[in-house]
C-alpha cells in the first residue's frame, strides 16, 4: 500500500458526461500528480499541485482540469467525455516539488470506461 | 524532450530464470524510477536510482547516469513477477515523471 488513496476506483460513464477523480496523497506529501494510461499513449503526465498551487502542465486537454485543495486532496475533472478518454488515471504524491525531486508514490488508479 | 526507450517490449521467461531489462534515455535526469505494474493495474515502486546499484531481494537495478542507461536485474523469476516492467525519468523541470513504454514479463510455471 503506498498510501495513496484514489476513489473511485472504477467509473463507467456515457460520452458528453462529466466526472470527477478524487485523490488523497500520502501523510505529509505537498505534491500531486496525475498521469493517464491508455492503451496508444501509454502513461503521460497531466499535471501538477503543490500545496494548492498548479506547478506544471503536461499534456492536459482542455476538458480537463484539476485543483487541489487546503486538506492537500486533489480532484480531476473531466467533462464532455468522448470515447478516447476510456484510460486508467493515476495520481501519484511526493514530498517536495522542483529541482528537488523525491520519490512520486501512486495510487491504485481509477479506470474510466466512456461508453 | 526527453525519451525514453526500453527493451526487450515482451519477455517470456520459464520460472526460475534470470533477465535483464534495460532502459536507455537520451538526456540527463535528475532521477529514475522503477515501477512493475501488475495484472491488476496497480503501480508498484521498485527502485528510486539515481545512479549506482540497489538489492531488494532478487531485484536489483544499477544506473550508469554518465551513460544514460539502467539495468533492472530479475534473479529467479517468479510467477509473481509477471507484469509490465517501466522506467521513468524525472525530465520536468518540475519533477513529473516521463515513462517508457515498458517491458511485458510472462513467468511460465
Amino acid at each position: 500500500d503506498s498510501g495513496v488513496t484514489q476513489t473511485p476506483k472504477h467509473l463507467i460513464t456515457a460520452t458528453g458526461q462529466r466526472v470527477t477523480l478524487r485523490c488523497s496523497p500520502r501523510s505529509g506529501d505537498l505534491s500531486v500528480y496525475w498521469y493517464q494510461q491508455s492503451l496508444d499513449q501509454g502513461l503521460q503526465f497531466l499535471i501538477q499541485y503543490y500545496n494548492g498551487e498548479e506547478r506544471a502542465k503536461g499534456n492536459i486537454l482542455e476538458r480537463f482540469s484539476a485543483q487541489q485543495f487546503p486538506d492537500l486532496h486533489s480532484e480531476l475533472n473531466l467533462s464532455s467525455l468522448e470515447l478516447g478518454d476510456s484510460a486508467l488515471y493515476f495520481c501519484a504524491s511526493s514530498v517536495t516539488s522542483g529541482r528537488r525531486v523525491d520519490t512520486q508514490y501512486f495510487g491504485p488508479g481509477t479506470r474510466l470506461t466512456v461508453l | 524532450g526527453i525519451q525514453v526507450e526500453q527493451s526487450p517490449p515482451d519477455l517470456i521467461l520459464q520460472e526460475g530464470a534470470n533477465s535483464t531489462l534495460r532502459c536507455n534515455f537520451s538526456d540527463s535526469v535528475n532521477n529514475l524510477q522503477w515501477f512493475h505494474q501488475n495484472p491488476w493495474g496497480q503501480l508498484i515502486n521498485l527502485f528510486y536510482i539515481p545512479s549506482g546499484t540497489k538489492q531488494n531481494g532478487r531485484l536489483s537495478a544499477t544506473t550508469v547516469a554518465t551513460e544514460r542507461y539502467s539495468l533492472l536485474y530479475i534473479s529467479s523469476s517468479q510467477t509473481t513477477d509477471s507484469g509490465v516492467y517501466f522506467c521513468a525519468v524525472y525530465g520536468g523541470s518540475q519533477g513529473n515523471l516521463i515513462f517508457g513504454k515498458g517491458t511485458k514479463l510472462s513467468v511460465k510455471p
